[in-house]
């Protein structure tokens, strides 16, 4: 069965810091992944996601992602965090039945 | 393209009573999808609509719940006697291929 863990439940970092959300996941074949945002009191908005191809796919908001098969990981990543990213992430894997991890909690300090 | 909207936005209901959500997808999005999500969770998948055809659900779908997507447009969520553990925000979804779903607000409830 599709699964996804999400490791970190609250992350913490300085605005202009980077940042890299982990994700693992479980899945039978070539997995469709995902990485969504969601901002209190908001749905879930899209960033970005993999089907195939690339390794390594490129979202809005400045936000990457990269699968590794090896590590059956979907790590989300940005550069230099602005305070309008703190927000709840969420990954998921699936189609038609998606299945969305725990999420984690980002916060920026000033 | 107006995006995916769900009505009402807030229900706040006695335990034992029935409630009913509605969502509109977006137009041309012959897939419709229900999830829940409780406070600190991500969301959990409930069921899915492919035009009218309800394709699969999951089984936290107790025989309380119950959807429909009539002529395959707007779809309405059912959830009857109601009880404090069905608190929680409610999403619905759509697309047109079986991924990069676009959420709707959802709709938060609360059984008293």
């Amino acid at each position: 069965a599709q699964s996804v863990t999400q490791p970190d439940i609250h992350i913490t970092v300085s605005e202009g810091a980077s940042l890299e959300l982990r994700c693992n996941y479980s899945y039978g074949a070539t997995p469709y992944l995902f990485w969504y945002v969601q901002s209190p009191g908001q749905g879930l908005q899209l960033l970005l996601k993999y089907f195939s191809g690339d390794t390594l796919v490129q979202g809005i908001k400045g936000f990457e992602a990269e699968f590794k098969r090896s590590q059956s990981s979907f790590n989300l990543r940005k550069p230099s965090v602005h305070w309008s990213d703190a927000a709840e992430y969420f990954c998921a894997v699936g189609a038609d039945d998606m299945r969305f991890g725990a999420g984690t909690r980002l916060t920026v300090k000033p | 393209d107006t995006g995916v909207s769900q009505d009402p936005r807030h229900k706040i209901t006695k335990r034992g009573q029935n409630v009913t959500f509605r969502c509109d997808p977006i137009s041309e999005h012959n897939r419709l999808y229900w999830y829940r999500q409780t406070l600190g969770q991500g969301p959990e998948f409930l069921t899915y609509f492919q035009n009218e055809a309800q394709l699969e659900k999951s089984r936290l779908l107790s025989d309380r719940f119950s959807a429909e997507r009539p002529k395959g447009s707007f779809s309405t969520l059912e959830i009857q006697r109601t009880e404090q553990g069905d608190s929680a925000m409610y999403l619905c979804a759509s697309s047109l291929e079986a991924w990069g779903y676009t959420f709707g607000s959802g709709t938060r409830l609360t059984v008293v």
